[in-house]
């Protein structure tokens, strides 16, 4: 029932990029992202809505594959402010419930 | 423009007392939400709920767990005697009406029960 995410971890130099990829066994209505650094609250990063949308903002960008029931969050040129938990939170519809992913960790270094 | 305003920050209690979180929305914002999570994991729905309305407790444990959100004031969730396994971090998220997709998260009460 919780969405999946992959990779569960990983390591950037300062200036790579990054895929992490959302999977849901559920139809899903959208697909959201969040960042959370230790100790703090989870940060809104974006929201995709049904129709195999692309956002982005900087050089933080994702895709909606809304026939997969998948997502993908895009980070180019990772800086090392990137680093913390990304969770995607999907809503299935029937209700404003944020199911969130098992997480993946993002560590940048220089 | 405020954000979303929880406290207390941290909150100790000891086993078999009551613990009172509260969660003040963003101006604007009618709908929230609480969240837990535990330590490593990831955040859990628990309920939601609209002024005077619980619309979703799905998430909420049958027993000890009670949320409320008054016509004036914030919202609370109340633990009734605390166990060591409800230490966690517990997040409030708030939404407008016109976006309920749109949720923005306090910056958290952690909970430790000793």
């Amino acid at each position: 029932q919780q969405p999946v995410q992959s990779p569960q971890a990983v390591i950037l130099r300062e200036g790579e990029d990054a895929v992490i990829n959302c999977s849901s066994s559920k139809a899903l209505y959208s697909v959201h992202w969040y960042r959370q650094k230790h100790g703090e609250a989870p940060v809104f990063l974006m929201i995709l809505l049904k129709g195999g949308e692309q956002k982005g903002h900087d050089k933080i960008s994702a895709s909606f594959n809304e026939k997969k029931q998948q997502s993908s969050l895009y980070l180019t040129a990772s800086q090392l402010s990137y680093s913390g938990t990304y969770f995607c939170g999907t809503f299935t519809g029937g209700g404003n419930k944020l199911t969130f992913g098992t997480g993946t960790q993002l560590k940048v270094e220089l | 423009n405020a954000g979303v305003m929880q406290n207390p920050r941290h909150l100790v209690r000891r086993r078999g007392q009551e613990a009172r979180l509260r969660c003040s929305p963003m101006k604007g914002h009618s709908h929230v939400y609480w969240y837990r999570q535990l330590p490593e994991e990831g955040l859990k729905f628990m309920v939601y709920l609209q002024k005077e309305n619980i619309i979703d407790e799905s998430g909420m444990p049958k027993e000890r767990f009670s949320a409320e959100f008054p016509k004036e004031g914030p919202s609370i969730l109340r633990i009734q005697q605390v166990v060591r396994g409800d230490s966690a971090a517990y997040f409030c998220a708030s939404s407008p009406v016109s976006r309920p997709e749109e949720q923005y998260f306090g910056p958290g009460t952690r909970l430790t029960v000793t």
